[in-house]
């Protein structure tokens, strides 16, 4: 069993469009998070949520929407696609209470031409 | 606020020769301190944490690690490295009591042959 699912594992698309990722966690964390990972492997977090709680707002730009419908996914939605956007996108879990370990999805590439 | 510095961009390292990956963070209270690896098109996985207690702490994969508090460093190190180590290692802190969790920019290990 996949703890931390992402979907898709790669995304190629046109500047100005709009897409989605999604992410699901079968672990009974109530916490989750999405990260940007850039071409340097520079790991940048992006929102946090705490049962369908938005807890972290990283300074991104309202491009960015997530959106959680219960504590066990996470979706990222981007509009107008840009070509900085292009990078690996991580979901994590973890629960509250504990140690702040976090479980990692396997990364959705996004390539933005 | 917290932070931590991998002083290492890169590494090479011979097979079977010992390495260590250096990490320093920074906080103003207690802390948590990770590492995890990702290997190449994979999402992080956790190699070790330090909670509290002995100060050397081990993990999978004959990795070991050891909390300095008066130097503020977590340093990982492997008596022996395989082929099969080449990956990007990343240390990790949190506050105790705050899910935010803040990644250090990388190590990225070479097993030469």
């Amino acid at each position: 069993d996949t703890a931390v699912s992402q979907t898709p594992k790669y995304l190629v698309t046109q500047m100005g469009n709009d897409k989605s990722i999604k992410c699901e966690q079968n672990l009974g964390h109530d916490t989750m998070y999405w990260y940007k990972q850039d071409s340097k492997k520079f790991l940048k977090i992006m929102f946090s949520y705490n049962n369908k709680e938005l807890i972290i707002n990283e300074t991104v730009p309202n491009r960015f929407s997530p959106k959680s419908p219960d504590k066990a996914h996470l979706n990222l939605h981007i509009n107008s696609l840009e070509l900085g956007d292009s990078a690996v996108y991580f979901c994590a879990s973890s629960q509250v209470g504990q140690t702040g370990e976090q479980y990692f999805g396997p990364g959705t590439r996004l390539t933005v031409t | 606020a917290q932070s931590v510095t991998q002083l290492d961009s890169q590494v090479p390292v011979f097979e079977e020769a010992p390495v260590e990956l250096r990490c320093n963070y920074s906080s103003s209270v207690s802390v948590y301190l990770f590492w995890y690896v990702q290997y190449p098109n994979q999402g992080l996985q956790l190699l070790l944490k330090y909670l509290s207690g002995s100060t050397l702490v081990k993990g999978i994969n004959g990795f070991e690690a050891e909390f300095n508090k008066s130097q503020t460093s977590f340093h990982l190190r492997k008596p022996s490295v395989h082929i099969s180590d080449t990956a990007e290692y990343f240390c990790a802190v949190s506050e105790r009591g705050y899910q935010k969790v803040t990644f250090g920019t990388g190590t990225k290990l070479q097993v030469i042959p």
